[in-house]
């Protein structure tokens, strides 16, 4: 069965202090990782798609790399504003239009 | 262009009542979908939709009905509401799974049942 697991659930940072957040998958063939970013009372907003293991992607303050089992997303530097819940979501070959999502990590940065 | 709209964007219904959710896209998008999102629990994919007139069950259908009249509206309804139905709903759509494309979401109804 298709699964996304993200770690943590929630962390706090102060502004400055960089951290990571981790999403590990099981997906019979990965057609691509997702991440989104959602701020309260509002709709996921797309951040990036990576396609395959080793590739990496970046904008402004953040940087989301994949590997075979699991994808991290890097934030450098956070500043308060980039509190939110980070989403990542695998489509996976045999399931093509489909997104499985996983319960996502939910940012604080304190000033 | 407006993206992807959904109405009403707050609801309160009491159980066994009935009630319809609309959305709309202006991107000529192919794709359409259904969410709910749960405390703890991600967003579930409810219906999809992968063109006008065609519907297909996502992971947790059950007590929801879909229908695509029109390739620009995704309608989701509640026939017998539940109080395990209040959540917050969420469309999106897609122009096409042929390539790997992002996923445009509207802003959510929260939906209450008492």
């Amino acid at each position: 069965e298709d699964q996304v697991t993200q770690s943590p659930e929630a962390l706090r940072l102060q502004e400055g202090e960089s951290s990571s957040l981790n999403c590990s998958y099981t997906v019979s063939g990965l057609r691509g990782l997702f991440w989104y970013r959602q701020d309260p009372g509002k709709g996921p907003e797309f951040l990036f798609t990576l396609y395959s293991a080793g590739e990496e992607k970046e904008k402004e303050r953040l940087k989301a790399t994949l590997t075979k089992k699991e994808s991290f997303l890097h934030i450098t530097a956070p500043k308060p504003e980039d509190s939110a819940t980070y989403l990542c979501a695998v489509q996976a070959v045999s399931n093509t239009g489909k997104l499985i999502f996983g319960q996502g990590t939910t940012l604080q940065v304190k000033p | 262009n407006a993206g992807v709209t959904q109405t009403p964007k707050f609801r309160v219904l009491k159980t066994g009542q009935s009630m319809t959710l609309l959305c709309a896209q202006d991107m000529n998008h192919e794709y359409m979908y259904w969410y709910r999102q749960d405390p703890g629990m991600g967003l579930r994919l409810i219906h999809y939709s992968v063109g006008e007139g065609t519907t297909a069950k996502g992971e947790v259908p059950d007590g929801y009905n879909v229908s695509r009249l029109k390739k620009q509206n995704f309608l989701l309804g509640l026939e017998s509401a539940a109080p395990s139905q209040t959540s917050v709903y969420f469309c999106a759509s897609t122009p096409t799974s042929a390539i790997l494309e992002e996923q445009y979401f509207g802003p959510g109804t929260r939906l209450t049942v008492t």
